[in-house]
C-alpha cells in the first residue's frame, strides 16, 4: 500500500508570494491533517479535513487555508508569505481520526526569502 | 486545553545501555496516546497507539507503557540506528486534533 505523498518536496519563495502544497493520503484514509514543524515550535496543528469538510482548525492566521477533494487528496495554501513561514509542512492521514494513529508524509520544506 | 510534555529533551546513550523516555499529558478524556519516531528532514513514523492505563505495546527494542498521567517509551539495548527524535501525541475525546509534545532527541553512540 502506498504511503502518504506530498508535493513538492522543496520550495523556495519570496516574501509576499503565495504557495500551494499538495497531499495524497493513504488509499482509504478520509482524514487528512496538516502540521507546521519548526525547530523552535515543534509540530503545530494547522487543520484537519474529513470528507471534504474542515473539521478542526489550529491557531494560525487566515493566510493559511486548505481544502480537500472528493478523492481525499488535500491542498493547503499560504498567502502573503512571511519569513516566519519557513518550515517543514507535514501532511498526515488516518482512517477516521477516531483514535487510530496518523501516518505522515515526507513533508514539504518551504523556505521564504 | 490538552497538553503534552516530554523528558528529557535530549538523551545520549552508549550502544546497549537501556533507558526510558517520558511523556506526560493532560487531556479531557483520552482517546489515544501515540508514539512516533522522526529522523532528520523526514516525516514522523508511527510506532504505537495506547488507549488505556495499563496497556503495553512492544516492537523490537521498544516498549511503550501507559498510565493515567504519563507514558514511557522503554528502549532496551539500543543500537545506533535507534538514534532519532521520539514524539508523543495525544488525542482527547472532546477534540479532533492531535496534540504533540516537543520530542526527545535520542543519540545512541557505538
Amino acid at each position: 500500500k502506498a504511503g502518504v505523498t506530498q508535493t513538492p518536496r522543496y520550495l523556495i519563495k519570496t516574501r509576499g508570494q503565495q504557495v500551494t502544497l499538495s497531499c495524497s493520503p493513504i488509499s482509504g484514509h478520509r482524514s487528512v491533517s496538516w502540521y507546521q514543524q519548526t525547530p523552535g515550535q515543534g509540530l503545530q496543528f494547522l487543520f484537519e479535513y474529513f470528507s471534504e469538510t474542515q473539521r478542526n482548525k489550529g491557531n494560525f492566521p487566515g493566510r493559511f487555508s486548505g481544502r480537500q477533494f472528493s478523492n481525499s487528496r488535500s491542498e493547503m495554501n499560504v498567502s502573503t508569505l512571511e519569513l516566519g513561514d519557513s518550515a517543514l509542512y507535514l501532511c498526515a492521514s488516518s482512517l477516521e481520526n477516531q483514535g487510530t494513529g496518523q501516518f505522515f508524509g515526507p513533508g514539504t520544506r518551504l523556505t521564504v526569502l | 486545553e490538552d497538553q503534552v510534555t516530554q523528558s528529557p529533551e535530549a538523551l545520549r546513550l552508549q550502544e546497549g545501555e537501556s533507558s526510558s523516555l517520558n511523556c506526560s499529558y493532560t487531556v479531557s478524556g483520552l482517546r489515544g496516546l501515540f508514539w512516533y519516531r522522526q529522523d532528520p528532514g523526514k516525516g514522523p513514523e508511527f510506532l504505537f497507539t495506547l488507549y488505556s492505563a495499563g496497556e503495553e505495546k512492544e516492537k523490537e527494542r521498544l516498549k511503550a507503557t501507559l498510565t493515567k498521567k504519563e507514558s514511557f517509551l522503554h528502549i532496551t539495548a539500543p543500537k545506533p540506528e535507534d538514534s532519532a527524535t521520539y514524539l508523543c501525541a495525544v488525542q482527547g475525546n472532546y477534540g479532533q486534533n492531535f496534540v504533540f509534545g516537543p520530542g526527545t532527541r535520542l543519540s545512541v553512540l557505538p
